[in-house]
């Protein structure tokens, strides 16, 4: 089944303890995204990828790293993560971005608490 | 910087009726994409808007594009309850997407 998976789904945490969510797609797209979504504010992009070894910040990159080693994964690193990053995170991921008609595939959320 | 913004971001209306989500953005761009979350769930992709003047359909939602005036629009006719989720509108600025906060719609029999 084509999807865009990512893990863990929930996680609890505490300020400063480094934490990876892991994003990994099946359908052999080239462009990966990040998004956080918090209440009245809609999605914001943190990072994007259009390639292996491509990435560029978004609205919000503070605080979060990217990388994009292999064309499938797209892991989204706190490295000390802080209460204002408690959030739900989305990844996504589309064929080619910015071709006629590409849109973006979302994976299942990662509900995350920072205390 | 680019801008998105929705209107209205709660919207409560009845079966059978007719309505319109407006969306508006400030800077010029030529992508603008509508996706539907119900609660608890992931984003759906609905519409793709490519180019002036385009319109799509798909069951009871009908979205268009009026690039120049910065403005999409997604209309619902004769709402039924499964419509009932929060919809988005995003717009693509040179790879940046930029999102709408979401209108919020409940469909009441």
């Amino acid at each position: 089944e084509a999807q865009v998976t990512q893990n863990p789904r929930y996680l609890i945490t505490v300020t400063g303890k480094k934490l990876t969510v892991t994003c990994s797609q099946n359908m052999n797209h080239e462009y990966m995204s990040w998004y956080r979504q918090d209440p009245g504010l809609g999605l914001r992009q943190i990072y994007y990828s259009m390639n292996v070894e491509v990435t560029d910040k978004g609205d919000v990159p503070e605080g979060y790293k990217v990388s994009r080693k292999e064309k499938r994964n797209f892991p989204l690193i706190l490295e000390s993560p802080s209460p204002n990053q408690t959030s739900l995170y989305f990844c996504a991921s589309s064929p080619r971005w910015g071709q006629v008609e590409e849109t973006q595939y979302f994976g299942p959320g990662t509900r995350l608490l920072v205390l | 910087e680019l801008k998105v913004e929705q209107n209205p971001l709660f919207l409560s209306m009845q079966e059978g009726k007719n309505y319109t989500i407006y969306c508006n953005y400030s800077t010029t761009s030529d992508r603008l994409y509508w996706y539907r979350q119900d609660p608890g769930k992931s984003l759906e992709s609905l519409f793709v808007l490519l180019s002036n003047g385009a319109v799509k359909q798909e069951g009871r939602l009908m979205a268009s594009l009026d690039t120049k005036a910065r403005l999409s629009t997604l209309h619902i006719t004769a709402a039924v309850h499964d419509l009932s989720a929060t919809y988005f509108c995003a717009v693509d600025n040179n790879n940046d997407m930029r999102f709408g906060a979401g209108t919020r719609l409940t469909v009441k029999p």
